[in-house]
């Protein structure tokens, strides 16, 4: 069964650095593109950015380019999210997603992690 | 640009069918969406995936009353025998390499 597993919820005050994870379970992990989705309340989901484990590379949705960073450590199957600098704007329920690709046109997120909840507030 | 579209709201009576739609950009009508449940101060849920040839296929424990389907540049989600639990927010999604996109969700109620 594929599970992704990530961080508890966590509250922050503005200008401080945070670092969320996913770790991924029961599926080939370094051959699964996994990416970051963000859904601030009230509101639609937002993807952020993906990265392929087995090599690192990393694609992000140029709204956040620069924002945040994603990395993977394949050792322990597990993704991140990091801020070096929060925001109150950064208060969102963040998910972490795998994507199963079949084809060039046939590329489907098809499991989810449960959402860590990031509260930035002075 | 890949792009996907959804109205924002349907309504449909318990019991009842409803079919929910999403547009595929011009340019990507031969691609792949997947739907996604997300209920109530949940997270969300992949129901299934419905390729451009019509054909679908569901995640674990989907009921048998959700169904997809494909015509053109739409997909479709059907949801028969509508039960109060069917009462959410769907989101569809496509993606190119890099590129993941969500439609922007419909929220559907059950009257």
């Amino acid at each position: 069964e594929v599970q992704l597993v990530q961080s508890g919820a966590e509250v922050k005050k503005p200008g401080e650095s945070l670092k969320i994870s996913c770790q991924g379970s029961g599926y080939s992990f370094n051959t699964h593109w996994i990416g970051w989705v963000r859904q601030v309340p009230g509101k639609g989901l937002e993807w952020m950015g993906i990265i392929y484990p087995d090599d690192s590379d990393t694609r992000y949705n140029p709204s956040f380019q620069g924002q945040v960073s994603i990395s993977v450590d394949t050792s322990s199957r597990t993704t991140y999210l990091q801020w070096t600098s929060l925001k109150t704007s950064d208060t969102a329920m963040y998910y972490c997603a795998r994507r199963n690709d079949y084809n060039w046109n046939d590329q489907v997120v098809d499991s989810w992690g449960q959402g860590t909840q990031v509260i930035v507030s002075s | 640009q890949l792009a996907l579209t959804q109205s924002p709201s349907a309504s449909a009576s318990l019991g009842a069918s409803v079919k929910l739609t999403c547009i595929v950009s011009s340019g990507h009508t031969r691609y792949t969406i997947a739907w996604h449940q997300q209920k109530s101060e949940k997270g969300p849920r992949f129901l299934m995936k419905v390729n451009s040839d019509g054909s679908h296929s569901k995640g674990d424990g989907v009921p048998y009353r959700f169904s997809g389907s494909s015509s053109g540049a739409e997909r479709y989600l059907t949801i028969s025998s509508l039960q109060s639990e069917d009462e959410a927010d769907y989101y569809c999604q496509t993606s190119e390499t890099g590129n993941v996109v969500f439609g922007g969700g419909t929220r559907l109620t059950v009257l």
